[in-house]
């Protein structure tokens, strides 16, 4: 069972440069999430998504885009990155609200 | 909504019970969570509240208590295993809510 799978698992940039972190689950859930974990911060919620075509603001939205084009499909972008967003990012799926939420492995973003 | 895990680590020698820290404050009745995350990998789900029995039983033999009075949801193990060593995660959502909250985490050492 794949489950969530998020691609790149690593990836470093340049200040300035953008790129596109990919979040795909298989398991048909309508909600979906994207996080950024930093030492001692716990996990912060960027972005979420309550179905195919929407998206909203969470805590740290600053400096990110998302968008949801497909169901089993969330992706999300920073179009300037920043040192500030050296980060592990991780993606999570459910399928409601009440319903535990299950991760991806993450991926680990350096911005020099 | 917030979560508060006060202690960074907690230190246990193997076979002593295990109990991690979790206090919550949220409007009306809160959704609970406990999760783990081992190196380098994604949260996984141990258990939740909802609603119910104050004692909820979740994987590999951890178990949490909700106490509305004092606002906590401590995990628990009776007996802590060295593959227990891991950054747990308190988390919490308000009924109104599309989110979790995430405490900053507490790391686990068993000591063999």
């Amino acid at each position: 069972n794949a489950g969530v799978t998020q691609t790149p698992k690593f990836r470093v940039l340049k200040t300035g440069q953008s790129m596109t972190l990919l979040c795909a689950q298989d398991m048909n859930h309508e909600y979906m999430y994207w996080y950024r974990q930093d030492p001692g911060m716990g996990l912060r919620l960027i972005h979420y998504s309550v179905g195919e075509g929407t998206t909203a603001k969470g805590e740290v939205p600053d400096g990110y885009n998302v968008s949801r084009l497909k169901k089993q499909n969330f992706l999300l972008g920073l179009e300037s990155a920043a040192p500030s967003q050296t980060s592990v990012y991780f993606c999570a799926s459910s399928d409601h609200r009440e319903q535990p939420q299950h991760f991806g492995d993450g991926t680990r973003l350096s911005i020099l | 909504q917030s979560v508060a895990q006060p202690e960074d680590q907690v230190n246990v020698a193997e076979g002593n019970p295990l109990t991690v820290k979790c206090t919550y404050s949220v409007s009306g009745n809160p959704y609970l969570f406990w999760y783990v995350q081992y190196p380098n990998r994604g949260l996984q789900f141990l258990l939740k509240y909802i609603t119910g029995d104050n004692l909820v039983k979740g994987s590999y033999g951890f178990e949490a208590e909700f106490n509305k009075s004092q606002t906590s949801f401590h995990l628990k193990k009776p007996s802590a295993l060295v593959s227990d060593s891991a950054l747990y995660f308190c988390a919490v959502r308000d009924l109104a809510g599309n989110r979790l909250a995430f405490g900053k985490g507490n790391q686990v050492v068993v000591i063999p």
